[in-house]
């Protein structure tokens, strides 16, 4: 069974900084893209960003670009993303999801994990 | 930046009856699109993709059709736990979601 466990979430100040994990297991992880996905309360879904099976490529969206890095462990069947920087409109549950095989859909989802940025 | 629009917003029917929630693109993304359906306090879940393609396990009430700029989610009778919220996302550019169809209980 694919399960999708995200940690590290909680209250954070304007211009600080967290690690989100995503712990993979049920499947191989190494060879499948992941994503992070994140929803603001009460709000639609925003994709945040992707990382290729050999972390080969890398995309951002706009709105977390040079404050937020995801990388991945294929060792630790591991997922993370580095949020820096903080800001108010960055509190959300970020979710990681998995790559619906070669295809850039979600096939697999986390329960997510709510980070709130606020002083 | 493809935007993705849907509508309604909101619709609103009763079980049993026939939902059909609409996924517009702002330019054609051939035929990479899916639809989600989001529960509250619950993940997305895949229910379509490549435009009309099931994802495993999703029941056969659900169908999806279009290619290019529009495209649609049809639920041909509403069960109860049908009752969310729908998103659509392309895949042809970096993925943005569409603004999500709730749909309720009239």
């Amino acid at each position: 069974e694919v399960q999708l466990v995200e940690s590290g979430g909680g209250l954070v100040k304007p211009g600080g900084s967290l690690r989100l994990s995503c712990a993979a297991s049920g499947f191989t992880f190494s060879s499948n893209s992941m994503n992070w996905v994140r929803q603001a309360p009460g709000k639609g879904l925003e994709w945040v960003s992707s990382i290729a099976s050999n972390s080969g490529y890398i995309y951002y969206a706009d709105s977390v670009k040079g404050r937020f890095t995801i990388s991945r462990d294929n060792a630790k069947n591991s997922l993370y993303l580095q949020m820096k920087g903080l800001r108010a409109e960055d509190t959300a549950v970020y979710f990681c999801a998995k790559n619906f095989g070669l295809a850039r859909y979600f096939d697999y989802w986390g329960q997510g994990t709510l980070v709130t940025v606020s002083s | 930046e493809i935007v993705l629009t849907q509508s309604p917003a909101t619709l609103s029917l009763s079980p049993g009856e026939r939902a059909t929630l609409s996924c517009r693109a702002s330019q054609s993304v051939s035929s990479d699109l899916a639809w989600y359906q989001q529960k509250p306090g619950q993940a997305p879940r895949l229910l379509i993709y490549d435009a009309s393609n099931r994802a495993p396990g999703i029941p056969a009430r659900f169908s999806g059709s279009g290619s290019g700029t529009d495209f649609t989610l049809t639920i041909s009778s509403l069960e109860p736990e049908d009752f969310a919220v729908y998103y659509c996302q392309q895949r042809s550019n970096w993925p943005p979601f569409g603004g999500g169809t709730k749909v309720e209980i009239k």
